[in-house]
């Protein structure tokens, strides 16, 4: 199993630009989630999905959109960068089963560290 | 709402030094309970985890006990290693809900 994916691993954008960073799981996984890190601030989740068409904002979703058209992928877009995205954005997932009461830990990628200048 | 507090780091301890990282947490029901540990230029992996009250989490030598007196889950470690030197992130996560809540985390150098 390969786990979670990222791509790129590296990004630089200039103000304006759009792109596009990619996330697959190979585990099956229901549950998948963005987060970024910034100093200081720990990880602050952007959006999250709990299964194939189902997304919803978290805590920073403003600049951000995402899709989730099939149980490996989740990708994350950025509409129109700005200097203050700049930061290490990270995927992860994990097995999600509605009701039982049980939480299960997450499943992080390697990250990909985006620049906006 | 939920919220994990952590304290603030960097921490330096010797090699062999007794290691605690402090963390509380708010949370609306009763939260599972995570600490994760990031190493240079790498995702999260979990290290330990807890889903009830007086559990205990253990891994590695590292251990954290579910307190729901007192809303915490210090890390611990008798004896730390050169190899230990990573950033330490506490969170909690809603039964039911799986999201996650992540602590500003606890940079931890160590020292030959």
């Amino acid at each position: 199993n390969a786990g979670v994916t990222q791509t790129p691993k590296f990004q630089v954008l200039k103000t304006g630009q759009s792109m596009t960073l990619q996330c697959a799981q190979d585990m099956n996984h229901e549950y998948m989630s963005w987060y970024r890190q910034d100093p200081g601030m720990g990880l602050r989740l952007i959006h999250y999905s709990v299964g194939a068409g189902i997304t919803d904002q978290g805590e920073v979703p403003n600049g951000y959109n995402v899709s989730r058209s099939t149980t490996e992928d989740f990708p994350l877009r950025l509409l129109s960068a700005a200097p203050s995205q700049t930061s290490v954005y990270f995927c992860a997932s994990s097995p999600f089963f509605a009701g039982t009461g049980v939480s299960y830990e997450q499943y992080f990628g390697p990250g990909t560290r985006l620049t906006v200048t | 709402g939920n919220s994990v507090t952590q304290m603030e780091g960097p921490v330096t301890l010797s090699e062999e030094a007794f290691l605690t990282i402090n963390c509380t947490y708010t949370a609306t029901g009763y939260p599972s309970l995570f600490w994760y540990v990031q190493y240079p230029g790498e995702g999260l992996q979990l290290l330990l985890k807890a889903t009830k009250a007086d559990d205990k989490g253990s891994n590695k030598g590292f251990e954290a006990t579910y307190r729901k007196e007192t809303t915490s889950f210090h890390l611990e470690k008798g004896s730390v290693q050169v190899s230990d030197s990573a950033v330490y992130f506490c969170a909690l996560s809603e039964k039911n809900f799986n999201k996650f809540y992540f602590g500003s985390g606890t940079k931890l150098n160590v020292k030959p």
